[in-house]
């Protein structure tokens, strides 16, 4: 149990176009989600959490009208990399948690999604 | 939530026991104490994780001192499959605890 997945796994896009990133939690009820940015060498930084049907906080610095993110149900969250540029390109990672899975409430991670934009 | 401290890098060798600190001199009363470690290019894998008690599972071993400022998480039988970055983080209990990553130890294990 406890599974978090994403899709796409890599994706490439020229500049200018956006970019649609889903998280799923696969054997759970995810009440919480985490989107995370990763770049090469560097540990995750936390962009933004979301709550079921709520909107996302986003960390600051974060602009969250670049990064839109929908949690339309327990079981997905989508991230969109709006007019993506050649900075935008990152290991983005999603984490899950929602009631007591695996006898924890804590949080599982998606495999990640590679972005590179050309 | 309270920092932690880490060493950048270790090295073991493979079938020993990988003991690797974590100092969180800050932490407050109502904090835990997190393992997860990411091997290359995948997403973070939990761990284990603590209160003030020792812990234990089919991964690990995590040990707190009693004053709660330091633990080390310990791999009893060391794999090259356990090459990765370690993290220790300390979250707050509530619902709302969100974690947040340091620079880890990067964890290399060796035949």
């Amino acid at each position: 149990g406890a599974v978090v997945s994403q899709h796409p796994s890599w994706v490439i896009c020229k500049s200018g176009t956006s970019v649609k990133i889903e998280c799923r939690s696969l054997d759970f009820q995810a009440t919480t989600m985490f989107w995370y940015r990763q770049f090469p060498k560097q540990s995750l930084m936390l962009m933004a959490t979301s709550n079921e049907g709520s909107k996302a906080t986003y960390e600051q610095g974060v602009e969250k009208d670049k990064f839109l993110i929908n949690h339309a149900s327990l079981t997905l969250s989508t991230l969109t990399v709006t007019s993506a540029h050649p900075e935008d390109s990152s290991f983005y990672i999603c984490s899950a948690r929602g009631g007591w899975v695996r006898g924890t409430n804590e949080q599982f991670f998606g495999p990640g999604t590679r972005l590179t934009v050309l | 939530d309270a920092k932690t401290t880490q060493p950048t890098s270790m090295d073991c060798a493979e079938g020993r026991a990988a003991n690797l600190p974590c100092n969180h001199s800050t932490i407050s009363g109502n904090e835990y104490v997190y393992w997860y470690r990411q091997i290359h290019s995948q997403g973070p894998q939990y761990i284990i994780h603590g209160l003030k008690n020792n812990e234990t599972n089919e991964m690990a071993s995590l040990i707190i001192t009693e004053d709660r400022k330091s633990s080390t998480l310990i791999l009893p039988h060391a794999t090259l499959r356990d090459t990765a970055v370690y993290y220790c983080i300390v979250r707050a209990s509530s619902n709302t605890g969100k974690l947040i990553f340091g620079q880890g130890t990067t964890l290399q294990v060796k035949p």
